[in-house]
């Protein structure tokens, strides 16, 4: 069965420091991950996605994310903090088309980012 | 291009009481997907509907019902409600449903429901 695993809830940094928020994966097949965002009192957003295309994703506002088979790792980064990150993020695994036919979302992490 | 539309933003109920939630997706979108979210359980998918057919259901109890309308407006509804069902409800809508290799979804901004 697809599942992820996001292995902070709470992560705080400094404003201009690298930022990396973890998620693993099992997965029974090749799969399709993202990351999402949540800032507060909003909708999520799609941060990046990858689908077994290059292992290292871009995504927008200057956070990437490396697929890694070996470590069943989709670990999310960025180089430099900035006080708007500060949210609430989710990685997620996609069951379309397998047992649950859905997506399924981690726990979340919180990102604080302090001045 | 509008965004996804959550009609409440906030209400409170009481308890046996019912509510009805409304969701309008971005222009074109043809499937309407519903997620609970709380402290304690995260996001938990409710359902998704797709050219007014419900194509996939989660894990929640006959309370929980939906609908969509021919132009892909969605509606949730509970019915009976108990104080656990306070949550935020998010509708998220994508252009051709959801599929493996996409998974992009396109959120409102939730509708916040509050039993007492």
């Amino acid at each position: 069965a697809q599942s992820v695993t996001q292995l902070d809830s709470h992560v705080s940094v400094s404003e201009g420091t690298p930022v990396l928020l973890r998620c693993n994966y099992s997965s029974s097949y090749s799969p399709s991950l993202f990351w999402y965002v949540q800032h507060p009192n909003k909708g999520l957003q799609l941060l990046l996605k990858y689908t077994s295309a290059a292992t290292l994703v871009k995504g927008i506002n200057g956070f990437e994310a490396e697929f890694k088979k070996s470590e069943t790792s989709f670990h999310l980064t960025k180089p430099s903090a900035h006080m708007s990150d500060a949210a609430e993020y989710f990685c997620v695994v996609s069951d379309l088309g397998g047992a649950t036919n859905k997506l399924i979302f981690g726990t979340g992490t919180l990102l604080a980012v302090q001045p | 291009k509008a965004g996804v539309t959550q009609t409440p933003r906030y209400l409170i109920k009481t308890r046996g009481q019912q509510v009805t939630l409304s969701c309008s997706p971005i222009s074109g979108h043809r499937s309407v997907s519903w997620y609970q979210q709380t402290p304690g359980q995260g996001l938990q998918f409710l359902f998704e509907y797709f050219s007014e057919t419900q194509r996939n259901k989660g894990n929640f109890p006959g309370r929980f019902s939906g609908r969509q309308f021919s132009n892909s407006r969605s509606e949730m509804n509970v019915s009976t409600l108990e104080l656990g069902d306070s949550a935020l409800y998010l509708c998220a809508s994508s252009l051709v449903g959801l599929a493996a290799d996409t998974g992009e979804l396109f959120f409102g901004e939730g509708s916040r429901l509050t039993v007492l």
